[in-house]
């Protein structure tokens, strides 16, 4: 069964900071892995999907990456905002639709 | 960019009541499913649906049902709510591999 881990769960930073936010997977027969923010109590947005033939998606100051031989995938963010504040999933696809979720990374960015 | 709704977004309800949580999506998704999560936690599976009339049960026990008479509509139902109930309800859509959120139901049994 497909485990996702999240290190660190919280991380608190000053505002401007790049910072990377991990996930690791222990199956690496992946379809794809997707990045998620979730603010309190509201639902999830996606901001990054990566499949599993990629290496890397980027989208504005998000960076991810997936190395699927090792079980990793990091999320960079450049040049944090408090805005940025929130907490980051991180969830593995497989070929049978299921979604596995790590515990996230509760993120503050500091003004 | 997909559309899917949940209501209600809040829901406070006496324990023994019978509730149901309402999912559309208007991109004719065919893979639908339904997530808990309790406060600070991780994302549990409790139920899912690749289409009309197909409904599984997730990796989490979960005493509600679901059903999936339309490819819009994918309801929660509790027929007896109990306040181990107490939760967040997310529910997601599948286009291709890439999944949408809605905005989550916040149950709360007393």
């Amino acid at each position: 069964k497909q485990e996702v881990t999240q290190i660190p769960a919280a991380l608190s930073v000053p505002e401007g900071e790049n910072l990377v936010l991990n996930c690791s997977f222990t199956d690496s027969a992946i379809y794809n892995l997707q990045w998620f923010r979730q603010d309190p109590g509201k639902g999830l947005t996606s901001l990054l999907l990566i499949q599993s033939s990629q290496r890397e998606q980027t989208s504005g100051r998000l960076n991810a990456s997936l190395d699927k031989s090792s079980g990793r995938s990091t999320l960079y963010i450049a040049a944090s905002q408090p805005g940025d504040s929130a907490t980051y999933l991180c969830a593995v696809g497989d070929n049978n639709n299921d979604m596995r979720f790590g515990a996230g990374t509760r993120l503050t960015v500091k003004p | 960019e997909a559309d899917i709704y949940q209501t209600p977004r809040y829901l406070v309800i006496g324990t023994g009541k019978k509730i149901t949580l309402e999912c559309s999506q208007t991109m004719g998704h065919d893979k639908m499913y339904w997530y808990q999560q309790d406060p600070g936690m991780e994302l549990h599976l409790i139920h899912y649906s690749y289409g009309v009339n197909s409904t599984e049960k997730g990796d989490l026990s979960s005493e509600s049902t679901v059903s999936r008479i339309r490819t819009e509509h994918f309801p929660l139902t509790l027929e007896s709510a109990r306040p181990s109930h107490t939760s967040q309800y997310l529910c997601a859509s599948l286009r291709g591999r890439e999944a949408f959120f809605g905005q989550g139901t916040r149950l709360t049994v007393v």
